[in-house]
């Protein structure tokens, strides 16, 4: 069964503490692999898509990064406003190029 | 740009209405569009692909004549919730995207519809 799996579930930060966040998945057939950020109450906003193993990408604070098995979500020296849920998606379904969601990780960058 | 809007943004309805929420994309043409629903504390989840002029394909599980999904132009689709029940009351939201084949979805601000 096709299944994407973040962790973890919450991560507390003090601003300026660096750390990963993992998304795991095995997915027949990937396509791709994408990074959103979701504020509550609100739709998720696109950050990277992710296509081959090896392959990186950054923007300000983060940095997604993929392998055969895993993505990760970098964030370097967060400050507050980086708090909010990140989520991962697999990319599959032929021409159609649907998405299976993780769960994903709840951040929280304290002052 | 990949502007995706929706409307309303919140909706209260009593039992046994429908609701319509449309999904715009304001600044490109959206060959396919999806729509998903999230409960609190939980991820997305997939109900429904549509591709403009055709009939939109289901997930499992997703009852296609309680949720009528409509993808009249390559901007814009909509979402009938029929004869609402309070176990309907979920975050609708959408995400559009182009034809290219590494299209990124882009999505929509969600939906709270909230069935009394």
């Amino acid at each position: 069964e096709d299944q994407v799996t973040q962790s973890p579930e919450a991560l507390r930060l003090q601003e300026g503490e660096s750390s990963s966040l993992n998304c795991s998945y095995t997915v027949s057939g990937l396509r791709g692999l994408f990074w959103y950020r979701q504020d509550p109450g609100k739709g998720p906003e696109f950050l990277f898509t992710l296509y081959s193993a090896g392959e990186e990408k950054e923007k300000e604070r983060l940095k997604a990064t993929l392998t055969k098995k895993e993505s990760f979500l970098h964030i370097t020296a967060p400050k507050p406003e980086d708090s909010a849920t990140y989520l991962c998606a697999a990319v599959y379904g032929g021409a159609t190029n649907k998405l299976i969601f993780g769960t994903g990780t709840l951040l929280a960058v304290q002052p | 740009g990949a502007v995706v809007s929706q409307h309303p943004s919140w909706v209260i309805c009593k039992s046994g209405t429908s609701v319509k929420i449309e999904c715009r994309s304001l600044d490109f043409q959206a060959t396919t569009m999806f729509w998903y629903r999230q409960f609190p504390k939980q991820s997305l989840m997939l109900m429904a692909t549509s591709n403009e002029g055709s009939k939109a394909t289901y997930e499992q599980g997703v009852e296609k004549d309680k949720f009528l999904i409509n993808h009249a132009s390559l901007t814009l689709s909509t979402l009938t919730v029929t004869s609402a029940h309070p176990e309907d009351s979920s975050f609708y939201i959408c995400s559009a995207r182009d034809g290219h084949p590494r299209g990124e979805q882009y999505f929509g601000p969600g939906t709270r519809l909230t069935v009394t």
